[in-house]
């Protein structure tokens, strides 16, 4: 069945530093979608990818999909203390439709 | 507005005993979600609903049960709880199967 990977599982920064996070998945997605979960916190949408090469932009944060949707990414430039939490991924094959979750990245960053 | 609302927070049981969490959506969403959250376990699907009066399994359906007689109610059942099953508990609600979905707090819940 289809699968989303993501890593690395854990990243520790010191403030101000860049952050990155990666999202594989198995199957071609018709769509990604990254989520952050603040501790103790539920995940919170942030934004949906759908097209080949796609990259957007919210601030610090930078977002891609890979030319073949099969893979994306995330980078934080610059990290804050406010960005500490789990960044999960979540994909939908093509032709499916039920999103799979990645298992997530979790960000400790050091002020 | 309260998009979705989970019901209780957190619940201690013993082993064997059962319960029923309950979520509510105000958005009139068609699809609804169960997930639990374990440490390093991200989220694991275990029931999901795609209208009114449907069910079914996600990647880990076992020692659980659901119902969605209300299309704004999605309420999961634990018949004989085990401490393997002490997890957060999360329902999540979206448009359809490939939109957004929107959380609720979650329960905690622990089984001793």
């Amino acid at each position: 069945g289809q699968q989303v990977m993501q890593i690395p599982q854990y990243q520790h920064v010191q403030e101000g530093e860049d952050f990155t996070t990666y999202c594989n998945s198995s199957t071609t997605l018709s769509n990604i979608q990254w989520y952050k979960q603040r501790p103790g916190g539920h995940p919170v949408f942030l934004i949906q990818l759908v097209k080949s090469g796609e990259v957007k932009k919210q601030k610090r944060l930078t977002f891609q999909f890979g030319e073949a949707k099969k893979n994306s990414s995330l980078h934080i430039t610059a990290t804050q203390t406010t960005d500490v939490g789990t960044y999960f991924c979540a994909g939908v094959s093509t032709g499916g439709f039920k999103t799979i979750f990645g298992a997530g990245t979790r960000l400790f960053v050091k002020a | 507005n309260a998009g979705v609302t989970q019901t209780p927070k957190f619940r201690v049981l013993k082993t064997g005993q059962s319960m029923t969490l309950l979520c509510a959506q105000d958005m009139n969403h068609e699809y609804m979600y169960w997930y639990r959250q374990d440490p390093g376990m991200g989220l694991r699907l275990i029931h999901y609903s795609v209208g009114e009066g449907t069910t079914a399994k996600g990647e880990v359906p076992d020692g659980y049960n659901v119902s969605r007689l209300k299309k704004q109610n999605f309420l999961l059942g634990l018949e004989s709880a085990a401490p393997s099953q002490t997890s957060v508990y999360f329902c999540a609600s979206s448009y359809t199967g490939f939109d957004t979905q929107y959380f609720g707090p979650g329960t905690r819940l622990t089984v001793l």
